[in-house]
């Protein structure tokens, strides 16, 4: 069964606006962690957050944000005021208790300048 | 402080040929993951190693198979290579449990 769901397959916007990057994921462990990481052209996944299951608080970064709403199972990613340099493909993972790593199959983000 | 570098960065096999991929961690990380990443694809996990022992095991078949040195560094050996083998191939390291895994820039594989 798909642990990580990332509906979104593609998403272009124009500089400047703002994107939300959806992740729903399916788990029965009571401990878990989210990630999100960010693979630009290169090939390298950058990490950009942590979440474990226990800490429902939002977080704000900068121009990211992250949404954790665990009655939906959902860890939503916030990007504001786009830039061309967020282009990239952006993955949602789980990881439960013995830290393999569940990835979704991620949403590439296109900013139009 | 060097993240995680992988050698080679990319490769070409042929058919029913095998390769071998290696890993350095992050400085004092301990704990190696890998992972295959098709074209379009999220990231799938292969194993992990942790005091030089497989700790866990992705679905793979036995072609593919590993190894972590003293040092931590690892090696991922992929037997009787199939086209279907060609991918990004990415290596994690971290400190278990639970911390944010570091990647490589991965080795990309394509096998003719």
């Amino acid at each position: 069964a798909q642990k990580v769901t990332q509906a979104q397959t593609e998403i272009s916007v124009v500089e400047k606006e703002d994107v939300t990057l959806d992740c729903v994921y399916e788990t029965r462990d009571t401990t878990y962690y989210l990630f999100w990481y960010k693979q630009p052209p290169s090939g390298e996944l950058v990490f950009l957050i942590r979440r474990n299951s226990f800490d429902e608080q939002n977080e704000i970064s900068g121009r990211y944000s992250w949404n954790f709403q665990k009655s939906t199972s959902s860890f939503n990613f916030t990007i504001t005021a786009s830039q061309v340099v967020d282009s990239a493909v952006y993955f949602c993972a789980l990881s439960e208790a013995r830290s393999q790593f569940y990835f979704g199959t991620g949403t590439s983000l296109t900013v139009i300048p | 402080d060097a993240g995680v570098t992988q050698s080679p960065t990319h490769l070409i096999k042929t058919r029913g040929q095998q390769v071998t991929l290696r890993c350095s961690p992050k400085s004092g990380h301990d704990t190696v993951s890998w992972y295959q990443q098709a074209l379009g694809q999220g990231p799938q996990f292969i194993f992990q190693y942790y005091e030089e022992e497989e700790r866990q095991r992705g679905n793979f078949p036995d072609r593919f198979s590993g190894h972590q040195f003293p040092n931590y560094s690892s090696e991922l050996n992929v037997n009787a290579l199939l086209l279907g083998d060609s991918a990004l191939y990415l290596c994690a390291s971290s400190l278990v449990p639970h911390t944010e895994a570091f990647f490589g820039q991965g080795t990309r594989l394509t096998v003719v």
